[in-house]
Parts: structure tokens; C-alpha cells; sequence
């Protein structure tokens, strides 16, 4: 069974920082694309970070750029999302959510999501 | 690539059709292999998306007959033919054609029982 579970989220003060992560199991991780989506509370989803099976690949949302790095460690199955300078506006659920085939993919997988709060 | 969704919200009737509508600011049609780089969301309350449909009109294994979609280019539609009580949540477009990988979503549409 395809399991994701996101973990690292809490609150923290503006201009703080956190790293979140994603520890995957039930399926090859090293050979799949993945990605952070958020959800500001009551809002849209927003795709954040996309990082490729090898981790040579990196692309970020204009929003985050400059202040979140993705990363992932293909020998613990795991998948990461370190924040800083972190805003208000940077609040919500996080996901990680696995690209279903090479780049130009659906999000076929999801994990539940951990909640991050910016705020004074 | 924006995504755009119309409406914000709908509410039907138990056993009724409900059209939900997305529409993309330039065309997620792949000439190569003419395929629409268009997927389908259903997000219910403290839950995470589940994809429903991609490639536009491929449902994903397990998901209900009655969930369609159509459409090509700029313009898509998911349709639910006979709303069911389980179906309350709230969709969303998504595009996975722009490069770099940018998976675009639409804002949403909420879906009630009227």
C-alpha cells in the first residue's frame, strides 16, 4: 500500500524557519518525481516545490523561491522541505504528493498533510 | 498556465447532473501526442485531494462510472451524471503541461446537495 506521511509542521514566528518531511513507503521512491503542495485554511491548493527522482531536477513556485529548498534522501525514502524567512502568508496545510509518471504528470498520490502557522 | 473554474459553487439535487467547468489561459493540448494535459480533483473536508480523472477524460481506477470528463485545448467540463450524497466536496482543474512542471490548479468549485 502507497503510503505518505508529512511531519515537521507547528508554528513558528515570521521570518523563522522549519523543515518538514515526507517518509514514504509502498512503492520505488528513487524512481518517482515529487512534489509539495499547500493549502492556505479555506483556500486553493498551490503547488510549491517539484524535485525529480534523482533530486538533479528542482523547480519552485514563484512565491517560495529564494526561501524554501526541496530535497530528498532516496536511501531513508524520504522527502523534505526546508522554510526559511517564512511570512504569514506562508501558512497552511503542506502536502507531498508523488508525479505519477515523468514530468508532465498527475498527482496520483497524496499524503494527509502537516499544518505550518506563521504568526507573531 | 492559469486555471480558471466556473462556477465557485453549485448545489444540486440528489440524482441530478452537475457541470462543473474549467477553463485554461493558454492550451494544455500536446500536438505530439494529442493528449490534454488536464487532471481532476475531489478534495473533501480534511482530506487530501484524490485524483479522479487525467488525461481530461481517463478515470483513475475505482473512481465511479457517473464522474466524466470532456473538452480539449482551453476548455474542459467535468460532469457527475446522478449526484450522490458521497460526492459533496470541492473539485479542482489542474494542468500538468507548462515547463518547467508547475501544476497549476484552478481555484476550486464547491459542491453541495440542494
Amino acid at each position: 500500500e502507497v503510503q505518505l506521511e508529512e511531519s515537521g509542521g507547528g508554528l513558528v514566528q515570521p521570518g523563522g524557519s522549519l523543515r518538514l518531511s515526507c517518509a514514504v513507503s509502498g512503492f520505488a521512491f528513487s524512481s518517482y518525481d515529487m512534489n509539495w503542495v499547500r493549502q492556505a485554511p479555506g483556500k486553493g491548493l498551490e503547488w510549491v516545490s517539484y524535485i525529480s527522482s534523482s533530486g538533479g531536477t528542482i523547480y519552485y513556485g514563484d512565491s517560495v523561491k529564494g526561501r524554501f529548498t526541496i530535497s530528498r534522501d532516496n536511501a531513508k525514502n524520504s522527502l523534505y522541505l526546508q522554510m526559511n524567512s517564512l511570512r504569514v502568508e506562508d501558512t497552511g496545510v503542506y502536502y507531498c504528493a508523488r508525479d505519477r509518471w515523468a514530468p508532465g504528470s498527475p498527482l496520483d498520490y497524496w499524503g494527509q498533510g502537516t499544518l505550518v502557522t506563521v504568526s507573531s | 498556465i492559469v486555471m480558471t473554474q466556473s462556477p465557485d459553487s453549485l448545489a444540486v439535487s440528489l440524482g441530478e447532473r452537475a457541470t462543473i467547468n474549467c477553463k485554461s489561459s493558454q492550451s494544455v493540448l500536446y500536438s505530439a501526442n494529442n493528449k490534454n494535459y488536464l487532471a481532476w480533483y475531489q478534495q473533501k473536508p480534511g482530506q487530501p485531494p484524490k485524483l479522479l480523472l487525467y488525461w481530461a477524460s481517463t478515470r483513475e481506477s475505482g473512481v465511479p462510472d457517473r464522474f466524466s470528463g470532456s473538452g480539449s485545448g482551453t476548455d474542459f467540463t467535468l460532469t457527475i451524471s446522478s449526484l450522490q450524497a458521497d460526492d459533496v466536496a470541492v473539485y479542482y482543474c489542474q494542468q500538468y503541461y507548462g515547463s518547467p512542471p508547475g501544476h497549476s490548479f484552478g481555484q476550486g468549485t464547491k459542491l453541495e446537495i440542494k
